[in-house]
C-alpha cells in the first residue's frame, strides 16, 4: 500500500461546480497534513494546512478523519483558474518528520 | 518575507557530464532544506534533506550528492549524469518547527540527452 494515495483523475468539472478530492494515508502516527496546488511545469504551492477540526479558506474546505486515515479537499464554485493538480501531503512524527507527497489529483474546470 | 531561488531554470546535459544545481533561501535563518525530484507524470521524490550546515541525509541511493556549505545554500551535484536523472528538481525549505509546511523554489528542469 502506498504511504499516501490519491485518485489521479482527471476530474473535469464545469465552472461553478463543487468538487471534492480524497486522500488516504497509511501511517497512523502522521502528525500534519497539507494540500498543495501544482500548475503545469511549476513548483507546488501551499494551498492550505489541514487541521483536526477542519478548516476553511474562502471556497476551499479541508477535512481530516484520523480514524479512517483520510483527508479531503472541497472546492466550491469552481473557477477556471482552479485547474491544476492538487497534491496531498502528510508529515510524520519524530525528529525529522518525514514528508510524503501524494502523486496528485488533476482538476480541469471547463467553461 | 522569505524567498527561495534556484538556478538554472532549465538545463540540457549529455550523459556522463557533471551537474551542479544551486538553491539559496533569503529572509530566514537555520532552515531545514530539501531536494526533490519529480519525473514526468510522477510524484515528488525526496532526494536529500539537511537540518544544518554540513548535515546531509540521503533518502534514496543514487549517483547524486548534496552539500550545504552555508546556512541558506543547498547544492545538488553529480559527477556523471544518467538518462534516468532527467526530471524537475525542486528545492524546498521549512522552519524547524513540528508540523511546519514546506515552501518550494521555482525548480530546475533537467534533460539528460
Amino acid at each position: 500500500r502506498k504511504e499516501v494515495e490519491q485518485d489521479p483523475g482527471p476530474f473535469n468539472v464545469p465552472e461553478g461546480a463543487t468538487v471534492a478530492f480524497n486522500c488516504t494515508y497509511s501511517n497512523s502516527a502522521s502528525q500534519s497534513f497539507f494540500w498543495y496546488r501544482q500548475d503545469c511545469r511549476k513548483e507546488p504551492k501551499l494551498l492550505m494546512s489541514v487541521y483536526s477540526s477542519g478548516n476553511e479558506d474562502g471556497r476551499f474546505t479541508a477535512q481530516l478523519n484520523r480514524a479512517s486515515q483520510y483527508i479531503s479537499l472541497l472546492i466550491r464554485d469552481s473557477k477556471l483558474s482552479d485547474s491544476a493538480t492538487y497534491l496531498c501531503v502528510v508529515r510524520g512524527s519524530g525528529g525529522y518528520q518525514k514528508v510524503t507527497f501524494g502523486t496528485g489529483t488533476k482538476l480541469q474546470v471547463i467553461p | 518575507s522569505q524567498t527561495i531561488h534556484q538556478w538554472p531554470a532549465t538545463l540540457v546535459q549529455p550523459v556522463g557530464s557533471p551537474l551542479s544545481l544551486e538553491c539559496t533561501v533569503e529572509g530566514t535563518s537555520n532552515p531545514n532544506l530539501y531536494w526533490y525530484r519529480q519525473a514526468a507524470g510522477r510524484g515528488l521524490q525526496l532526494l536529500f534533506y539537511s537540518v544544518g550546515i554540513g548535515q546531509i541525509s540521503s533518502e534514496v541511493p543514487q549517483n547524486l550528492s548534496a552539500s550545504r556549505p552555508q546556512d541558506r545554500q543547498f547544492i545538488l551535484s553529480s559527477k556523471k549524469l544518467l538518462l534516468s536523472d532527467s526530471g524537475f528538481y525542486l528545492c524546498a525549505w521549512s522552519v524547524k518547527l513540528a508540523g511546519s509546511e514546506q515552501y518550494f523554489g521555482p525548480g530546475t528542469r533537467l534533460t539528460v540527452t
